[in-house]
């Protein structure tokens, strides 16, 4: 069964960084595209930013553009974001997934971290 | 930006009771549209992607149509474990979610 667990979350400081980990475990983790999503309490779903299985296509969302940045190490079946210049509005549930074989919805969800920003 | 649309935000339903969520598009999105069931503390579930194809071990009773900007997902009769919250999410175009549908018990 796959398996995406995020880790790296936790309370920081308005303009503060952080940075998450998602661990892949039983899927050929090099071989699907991979992305953020993150809520904010109580609020609905967010994307904040895909990268491709090899690395050479990165998006980010309006919202996190310049100072979020994702990343992957195929070797070490890891996902990252870095988070820099942290907002207030960036509280959320932090959830790695990973896109379908064949489209890019997002099949498969971590369980999520909480990222808290707020002094 | 395509912006995404649910409605309604709420719906109170019955065990048994046929249910339908809609989804508008604001452009044309063909049929690249998936719809995600997430219970409170919990990650989002893929249950159905390019509009109407049923992710595998999704439960019958589920169904998605539409092409194009409009959308539903059906249950056909509600169960005890679909009260939840539902999201659509298109793709054709980066991703973006709608506002979701809490589905709740009347």
């Amino acid at each position: 069964e796959v398996q995406l667990v995020e880790s790296g979350g936790g309370l920081v400081q308005p303009g503060g960084s952080l940075r998450l980990s998602c661990a892949a475990s039983e899927f050929t983790f090099s071989s699907y595209n991979m992305n953020w999503v993150r809520q904010a309490p109580g609020k609905g779903l967010e994307w904040v930013s895909y990268i491709s299985s090899s690395s050479s296509t990165i998006y980010y969302a309006d919202s996190v553009k310049g100072r979020f940045t994702i990343s992957r190490d195929n070797a070490k079946n890891s996902l990252y974001l870095q988070m820099n210049s942290l907002r207030d509005e960036d509280t959320a549930v932090y959830y790695c997934a990973s896109e379908r074989g064949n489209d890019y919805s997002f099949q498969h969800w971590g369980q999520g971290t909480l990222v808290t920003v707020s002094s | 930006d395509i912006q995404m649309t649910q409605s309604p935000s709420t719906l109170s339903a019955s065990v048994g009771d046929r249910v339908t969520i809609t989804c508008r598009a604001s452009q044309s999105i063909s049929y690249w549209l998936a719809w995600y069931q997430q219970k409170p503390g919990k990650a989002p579930k893929l249950l159905i992607s390019k509009a109407s194809t049923l992710e595998s071990g999704v439960p019958s009773r589920f169904s998605g149509s539409g092409s194009g900007t409009e959308f539903t997902l059906t249950i056909s009769s509600l169960q005890p474990d679909d009260f939840a919250t539902y999201y659509c999410q298109q793709y054709n175009n980066y991703w973006t979610f709608g506002q979701g549908t809490q589905v709740e018990i009347k």
